[in-house]
Parts: C-alpha cells; sequence; structure tokens
C-alpha cells in the first residue's frame, strides 16, 4: 500500500513568521512530487512541483527533497493570512500510470495577523 | 481559458437514482481522473484514464463507472448511487510526463439521501 502521509494540523503561525509543512512517503520510486493548497470548500490548486533531490525555490515558498529520507518539505516564508489553508502533498509513483497520483490528507495551517 | 469543466456544482438525489457528473477539459490533456474528497480521509483516486478508451481503477472504484470515448470528456457514473458516495468530487486532468500538475475542476458536491 503506497502511503503519503502528512502531519493533519492544525499548524498555527504568527504573521510573518516561517511555515513549515512536512510530509513523508512510502515508496522509494517515487518519482516526484507535488504541493497542492486548497482553500475550505475550493478545488486544490498547484503551488510548486521538485523531482530532484534539493531545493526549489518560487516566490516565498521553497520545496525541499530528499529521496533517500523519503522525505519532501514545503516552507512558506514571510506567512500571510491568506496562506491560511490546507496544504496537500502528492506523489506520483514509479512504475504505475502517470496518472496515480496519490494525495495525502492534507495539513491545515493557520496563520494569525 | 485553460480549465476543467465540471457539472453539475452542486446535487441532492436519493438512492438508487442513476446520475452522471460530466467533466470536460480544454487543454488536449491525455490524462483524467476522478478524486473524491471526505473530511480525514483526504482526496482518493476513483478512477482515471490515460488515453481514449484506456481507463483503469484508482484507490476506490466501487459502486462508479467512467468511460472515455473523447478526448476532452470524463464523466462519472453513478448507477445506483448509495448514501455512503455523498462526498466532493472533483474532476482533474494533466498532460503526459511524470511532473506534469494536475489541473482540477471546482468540484460537485454530490447528496444522497
Amino acid at each position: 500500500q503506497k502511503e503519503v502521509e502528512q502531519n493533519s494540523g492544525p499548524l498555527s503561525v504568527p504573521e510573518g513568521a516561517i511555515a513549515s509543512l512536512n510530509c513523508t512517503y512510502s515508496d522509494r520510486g517515487s518519482q516526484s512530487f507535488f504541493w497542492y493548497r486548497q482553500y475550505s470548500g475550493k478545488s486544490p490548486e498547484l503551488i510548486m512541483f521538485i523531482y530532484s533531490n534539493g531545493d526549489k525555490e518560487d516566490g516565498r515558498f521553497t520545496a525541499q527533497l530528499n529521496k533517500a529520507s523519503q522525505y519532501v518539505s514545503l516552507l512558506i516564508r514571510d506567512s500571510q493570512p491568506s496562506d491560511s489553508a490546507t496544504y496537500l502533498c502528492a506523489v506520483n509513483y514509479y512504475g504505475g500510470s502517470q496518472g496515480n497520483l496519490i494525495f495525502g490528507k492534507g495539513t491545515k495551517l493557520s496563520v494569525k495577523p | 481559458e485553460a480549465q476543467v469543466t465540471q457539472n453539475p456544482r452542486y446535487l441532492i438525489t436519493v438512492t438508487g437514482k442513476k446520475l452522471t457528473v460530466t467533466c470536460s477539459q480544454n487543454m488536449n490533456h491525455e490524462y483524467m481522473s476522478w478524486y473524491r474528497q471526505d473530511p480525514g480521509l483526504g482526496l482518493r483516486q476513483i478512477y482515471y484514464s490515460m488515453n481514449v478508451e484506456v481507463t483503469d481503477k484508482g484507490d476506490v472504484p466501487e459502486g462508479y463507472k467512467v468511460s472515455r470515448k473523447e478526448k476532452r470528456n470524463f464523466p462519472l457514473i453513478l448507477e445506483s448511487p448509495s448514501p455512503n458516495q455523498t462526498s466532493l468530487y472533483f474532476c482533474a486532468s494533466h498532460a503526459s510526463g511524470f511532473n506534469q500538475p494536475q489541473h482540477f475542476g471546482d468540484g460537485t458536491r454530490l447528496s444522497i439521501l
């Protein structure tokens, strides 16, 4: 059973702080990793994807991947109240169809003004 | 505008009455998927399709059918809906390539009484 694990939260951080969201996955053959943001009642929207070990930065967001530890994280710098949402980690498993994306249950982030 | 369109957005119906949720994408994507999202369970894949006439089961296919007769359309069919299929449903599509993100529709909130 391929699994993607996230802390459900809620993770509460003050405005301006760094929010750190973590995700672990069970299959070492995983190829690509995505972070989605989902506001309540809305559809998930892509924030970032990463497929090489190391860091990938896009504005206030940094994704970090460590395949040896089967760990992927998302850092949000200078957190804003508008960042309050549920963050979904998704993993594309090697060997399965490219459409077979496995999602974690999400971490709820609350940024306090 | 690139988009995935689902209809209806909301539906309340009764047990056993066949229903279809339509999904259409205008991005010429090969891959399309259906997910359901339930509190505490996250996003779970129901079915996915890799191209016209090619479909495969996801994690929770029981009670659902799909078809892919045209590249742009991927309807979800509930032949005999039951209350445990009450959920928020998302259709998604993406291009081929292991690092291609999913593009989600706005969701269909389905209530089976």
